[in-house]
C-alpha cells in the first residue's frame, strides 16, 4: 500500500512564526503536492513538485514556499506564519502520466496560528 | 480554466438505500479524467472511483457507480445500498490529459442515517 505521512496530525503556532510542515511518500512517486482544505471551499492546491528541486506553483502560493531535496520528501513552509493561515494542509503523492495517475493522500495537519 | 462544481453542500440517505451525489465540471478540452474521492471523518482521502472521458461506459465499483455524461459536462457518483462507513466528505475532481494536476469540487457532505 502506497504510504503518505505527514509529520504532524496538529500543530499550533504563533503569529509571525517559521512553521515547517513534513510529508514524506513511501512509492518513489515523481509527483508531490501540498493542499489547503477549508470548509465550503473544497482543496486548493498550493504547490506541486514533479522531480525533485522542481516545483510549481498551483492556485494559492501567497505566503508559502516548498522544498524537495530529496524524491520521497516534501516540505510546506509558512515563512510567516498569519491568523488566516489557520487550516487543514493535505500532502499527496502520484505517479506520473496516464489514468494511473492517482494521487495518494496523507492525513492532513491542522494548522492553528494564534 | 477547468472548473467543477458540486451543488449539494450536504446529502443525507437512510442506511441500505441509493444516493446520488452531483458533479458538473467545465472544460473545452478533449482528453481528461474524472474522479471521486472520499475523505471519512479524521481519516485521509482515498480514491473511489475513476472515469476516462475517452470511455463511453460508466465506472463501476462494487456498490459505487457513475453517470457520466460527457455532453453534458456531468459526472455523477451513485452509492447503492448505503452503509454507515460511507459517511464522508464526498470530492468531485478532474484532471485534464498530460497535465498532473487536479481541479476539486468543494465537496458534498454524506451523512448516512440508520
Amino acid at each position: 500500500d502506497v504510504k503518505v505521512t505527514q509529520s504532524s496530525r496538529y500543530l499550533v503556532k504563533r503569529t509571525g512564526e517559521k512553521v515547517f510542515l513534513e510529508c514524506v511518500q513511501d512509492m518513489d512517486h515523481e509527483n508531490m503536492f501540498w493542499y489547503r482544505q477549508d470548509p465550503g471551499l473544497g482543496l486548493r492546491l498550493i504547490y506541486f513538485s514533479y522531480d525533485v528541486k522542481m516545483k510549481e506553483k498551483g492556485d494559492i502560493p501567497e505566503g508559502y514556499s516548498v522544498s524537495r531535496e530529496k524524491k520521497e520528501r516534501f516540505s510546506l513552509i509558512l515563512e510567516s506564519a498569519s491568523t488566516n493561515q489557520t487550516s487543514m494542509y493535505l500532502c499527496a503523492s502520484s505517479p506520473p502520466g496516464g489514468v494511473l495517475n492517482i494521487q495518494y493522500f496523507g492525513a492532513g495537519t491542522r494548522l492553528s496560528v494564534l | 480554466a477547468q472548473t467543477v462544481t458540486q451543488s449539494q453542500p450536504e446529502m443525507s440517505v437512510q442506511e441500505a438505500e441509493t444516493v446520488t451525489l452531483s458533479c458538473t465540471y467545465d472544460t473545452s478540452e478533449s482528453d481528461y479524467y474524472l474522479f471521486w474521492y472520499k475523505q471519512p471523518p479524521s481519516r485521509q482521502m482515498i480514491l473511489v472511483i475513476r472515469q476516462e472521458a475517452y470511455k463511453q461506459q460508466n465506472a463501476t465499483e462494487n456498490r459505487f457507480s457513475v453517470n457520466f455524461q460527457k455532453a453534458a459536462k456531468s459526472f455523477s457518483l451513485k452509492i447503492s445500498d448505503s452503509q454507515l462507513g460511507d459517511a464522508a466528505m464526498y470530492f468531485c475532481a478532474y484532471r485534464q490529459g498530460g497535465s498532473e494536476k487536479l481541479v476539486f469540487g468543494k465537496g458534498t457532505k454524506l451523512t448516512v442515517n440508520p
